[in-house]
């Protein structure tokens, strides 16, 4: 089955720490997309990073980076020097599907706490 | 701002009703897709639609309804509401995936539903 979990309800970082949260996923894909979304208090969904499934190199995006291990079927996200407007939920997501039609499975997020 | 338009933002409704949500995604994607968000479920897929074509179905109740215009805007009917619709229905869009995996899905700000 198709699955994402995030074990990590919540977490808190103090301010300008870094803080790693974690997604692992299960398919039997050879070629899928995993991504993370932002869901701050206001509600919105934004997009943070991807990385695919036959990319070798970690993508990442700024202060984010996200640490793929194929083998072990993670894809986690890295905060670097986190600010307090990083404070928010946080969605692993995967990509399924081919051609025209797919969705993205979510995880059951990670609530960030950022302390000043 | 991640081009996607969603309306209303926020609706209250009664038990029995019914409503419509609408959702224009961005310029140039063909791809919508919808999802639910409640506390107690996380985000749920409902359904996808290509190029005014249904092409992919989740977790969507017969009461709710789905459809997407030629000039691509979508909306999602929801009817004999039940309390438990409550919940925030975000409408997101994409160019068509195809091969390309690494196209996120871009998300709209969501129409917090309400039923009393």
């Amino acid at each position: 089955a198709q699955k994402i979990t995030q074990t990590q309800p919540g977490m808190f970082v103090q301010e300008k720490e870094a803080v790693t949260l974690d997604c692992t996923y299960d398919t039997s894909d050879q070629s899928y997309g995993l991504f993370w979304y932002k869901q701050p208090s206001s509600g919105e969904m934004i997009f943070l990073i991807y990385q695919g499934s036959y990319d070798e190199q970690n993508a990442t995006e700024g202060r984010y980076s996200l640490n793929f291990q194929k083998a072990r079927k993670s894809a986690n996200l890295v905060i670097s020097a986190s600010q307090l407007g990083d404070s928010a939920m946080y969605f692993c997501a995967m990509r399924v599907g081919s051609g025209n039609t797919g969705k993205l499975i979510f995880g059951q997020g990670t609530t960030l706490q950022v302390k000043p | 701002d991640s081009g996607v338009t969603q309306t209303p933002k926020h609706l209250i409704t009664a038990t029995g009703q019914r409503v419509t949500l609408r959702c224009s995604p961005r310029s140039g994607d063909l791809s919508v897709y919808w999802y639910q968000q409640s506390l107690d479920q996380g985000l749920q897929f409902l359904i996808q639609y290509y190029n005014g074509e249904e092409r992919a179905k989740g977790n969507i109740l017969e009461r709710f309804s789905a459809q997407q215009f030629p000039d691509l805007h979508s909306e999602l009917n929801l009817s004999s509401l039940e309390l438990g619709d409550s919940a925030l229905y975000f409408c997101a869009s994409s160019v068509s995936w195809g091969k390309a995996m690494n196209t996120e899905a871009f998300f709209g700000q969501g129409t917090r539903l309400t039923v009393v």
